[in-house]
């Protein structure tokens, strides 16, 4: 069975400095993991996606993740944190197959990044 | 492009009413369409999927139904909604095939009284 722990539900940063956003997995197969953002009452924007190839990701505004399999984690980070970056986060993962080839999504509980001026 | 269309964008609605909400995606064929929920301060609960058209597959027991009768037109329905039913649902499609992106649209906010 497939899992995600996202281990902060809240993080609060200065605007300028580093964010990082901590996802663990736990997967049978070789997953596909994305980041999703949401701004309040919006839907969830892709940031980035990893589908075994380069571990090291880059996505919009500036975010970017590493896929580490020995940690079975994949961590978001940003060197330069920016006011419109406050929003929720969820990390996820793909490997389950469902019924007709449809994927089966596995959503972390989200992080709330706040972003001090 | 693709996009994805949601409405309406906010509901009030009150114990024991109908509930319909339409998803509707352009640009693109046959693809897969999802139906989740969002409950307050969690993360998202998929409800529904259809890999084709009146193809529906239910992921948890509940008070709705979901309804495909076209393409790319995906319909949740309920016929007495539940204090439980509040929350934010977000429809999202992906091409179909092995691990592919799910993009979503911009939700409805459903608040049940």
């Amino acid at each position: 069975a497939q899992s995600v722990t996202q281990l902060d539900s809240h993080v609060s940063v200065s605007e300028g400095t580093p964010v990082l956003l901590r996802c663990n997995y736990s997967s049978s197969y070789s997953p596909s993991l994305f980041w999703y953002v949401q701004h309040p009452n919006k839907g969830l924007q892709l940031l980035l996606k990893y589908t075994s190839a380069a571990t090291l990701v880059k996505g919009i505004n500036g975010f970017e993740a590493e896929f580490k399999k020995s940690e079975t984690s994949f961590h978001l980070t940003k060197p330069s944190a920016h006011m419109s970056d406050a929003a929720e986060y969820f990390c996820v993962v793909s490997d389950r197959r469902m019924g007709g080839g449809a994927d089966g999504l596995t959503f972390g509980k989200g992080t709330h990044l706040i972003i001090q001026p | 492009s693709q996009t994805i269309h949601q409405w309406p964008a906010t509901l009030v609605q009150p114990v024991g009413s109908p509930l319909s909400l339409e998803c509707t995606v352009e640009g693109t064929s046959n693809p897969n369409l999802y139906w989740y929920r969002q409950a307050a301060g969690r993360g998202l609960q998929l409800l529904f999927y259809s890999v084709g058209i009146g193809q529906i597959s239910s992921e948890v027991p509940q008070n709705l139904s979901a309804s495909r009768p076209q393409d790319r037109q995906f319909i949740l329905s309920s016929k007495k909604l539940l204090l439980s039913d509040s929350g934010f649902y977000l429809c999202a499609w992906s091409v179909p095939g092995t691990l592919k992106t799910q993009y979503f649209g911009p939700g409805t906010r459903l608040l049940v009284l």
